[in-house]
């Protein structure tokens, strides 16, 4: 079955830390993987994108994320955070088929301490 | 550009009542969705349009309908609301790249509340 799993629900990071979040998956295809950012009471907007490539990839507000096939992984990471970083983010993986349909993770709630 | 419109952005109902969910996007996609998100369980596909005229189920879409009224809109309609129905609703839309995915563009969300 298709799934994403993002393992970690909540994290507490102080500002000026680094960030690594985690994102597994689970897809029978050739994966098109995602990562987006929801912050309060707003919708999502894309922070980056791997169809193919460079396995590392950059994305915008200096994130950036890793492809790893023999792992399912496509980790987040940042090298130092923000305060304006503190929202939830999303992995999401997508295909080859026509109809563009993601299938997301349950979502990571960040909190970032002064 | 505006993207992703959605309307209402809040909306109270009784247990009963019927709405629709108004999307509209100005980017040219031909793919269209609807999500609900409730807290703890990520953002679940109640429907979505692949392409103009074409309307398909996704993983939640019991209690609701759907119509592609043309490439802009995409409206969700509950004919008959219930409690479980409260949640906020995201519309997307997104173009298809060369291989198929491609990156999905949201709207600002309704809330939506069932008494």
């Amino acid at each position: 079955a298709q799934s994403v799993t993002q393992p970690d629900i909540h994290i507490t990071v102080s500002e000026g830390a680094s960030l690594e979040l985690r994102c597994n998956y689970s897809y029978g295809a050739t994966p098109y993987l995602f990562w987006y950012v929801q912050s309060p009471g707003q919708g999502l907007q894309l922070l980056l994108k791997y169809f193919s490539g460079d396995t590392l990839v950059q994305g915008i507000k200096g994130f950036e994320a890793e492809f790893k096939r023999s792992q399912s992984s496509f980790n987040l990471r940042k090298p130092s955070v923000h305060w304006s970083d503190a929202a939830e983010y999303f992995c999401a993986v997508g295909g080859t088929s026509n109809t563009g349909k993601l299938i997301f993770g349950q979502g990571t709630t960040l909190q970032v301490k002064p | 550009n505006a993207g992703v419109t959605q309307t209402p952005k809040f909306q109270v109902l009784k247990t009963g009542q019927s709405m629709t969910l108004q999307c509209a996007q100005d980017m040219n996609h031909n793919s269209m969705y609807w999500y609900r998100q409730d807290p703890g369980m990520g953002l679940r596909l109640i429907y979505y349009s692949a392409s103009e005229g074409t309307t398909d189920k996704g993983e939640v879409p019991n209690g609701y309908n759907v119509s592609r009224l043309n490439k802009r809109e995409f409206s969700l309609r509950l004919e008959s609301a219930a409690p479980s129905q409260t949640s906020v609703y995201f519309c997307a839309s997104s173009g298809l790249g060369q291989g198929g995915t491609d990156t999905q563009y949201f709207g600002p969300g309704t809330r939506l509340t069932v008494l």
